[in-house]
């Protein structure tokens, strides 16, 4: 199985800050990674998928690049608004997983 | 536009199965290939791929469940069902159905609003 691994686990900003997460996959999945945000109590939402493509709708300041193993998940500007859980998953080979999530808060 | 909606018992006894169902309004769950998937998220933890089906009736489950799992569709009622055997405690978690619009297993989007299982004597 591929493992995901996420990091931070935590993560606290001001807003404005520009805001980094990292996925590394334990094996290549090509470009077979996608970001999504949670809010409390609420389903996640795709931001991105195949690793660096913007869902629609979704603002600008969000983006994502890497292939391989290795993926980086950026806003470029923290708003308010962006304060949630943040989630890599990899899909490969018709399996799913996720990474362990990152916990966006506001300094 | 898609929305899907979870429904099913909110307390399960442990030893006993786990049902939900995940009805799809806004377009019928076979005209497109698409996969139909469950989600869970045990309180305060992340999000575990349960499994996905394929329209046209193919099922992928994460190999750490597969042996408890069997999801199916039922086109009739535009409806797509999870079924978890022998559930123990660990197994209390927020479930979430999501749809995967693109033609491979990929991401998951639209989700439904998700609902709490509590595995209780």
């Amino acid at each position: 199985d591929i493992q995901m691994t996420q990091s931070p686990s935590s993560l606290s900003a001001s807003v404005g800050d520009r805001v980094t997460i990292t996925c590394q996959a334990s094996q290549d999945i090509s470009n077979y990674l996608n970001w999504y945000q949670q809010k409390p109590g609420k389903a996640p939402k795709l931001l991105i998928y195949d690793a660096s493509n913007l869902e629609t709708g979704v603002p600008s300041r969000f983006s994502g690049s890497g292939s391989g193993t290795d993926f980086t998940f950026t806003i470029s500007s923290l708003q308010p608004e962006d304060i949630a859980t943040y989630y890599c998953q990899q899909y490969d080979n018709l399996l799913i997983t996720f990474g362990q999530g990152t916990r966006l808060e506001i300094k | 536009q898609l929305q899907l909606q979870e429904s099913g018992p909110g307390l399960v006894k442990p030893s006993e199965t786990l049902s939900l169902t995940c009805t799809v309004s806004g377009g019928s769950i076979s005209s497109s290939s698409y996969y139909w998937g469950w989600i869970r998220q045990p309180p305060g933890k992340g999000l575990e791929w349960i499994g996905s089906i394929y329209y046209s009736g193919s099922t992928y489950y994460n190999p750490s469940l597969k042996s408890r799992v069997t999801i199916s569709v039922d086109t009739s009622k535009n409806q797509f069902s999870l079924k978890l055997s022998s559930v123990t405690a660990a197994d209390t978690a927020v479930y979430y159905c999501a749809g995967t619009t693109v033609t491979t297993l990929a991401w998951f989007d639209p989700w439904g609003q998700g609902t709490l299982v509590t595995v209780s004597s």
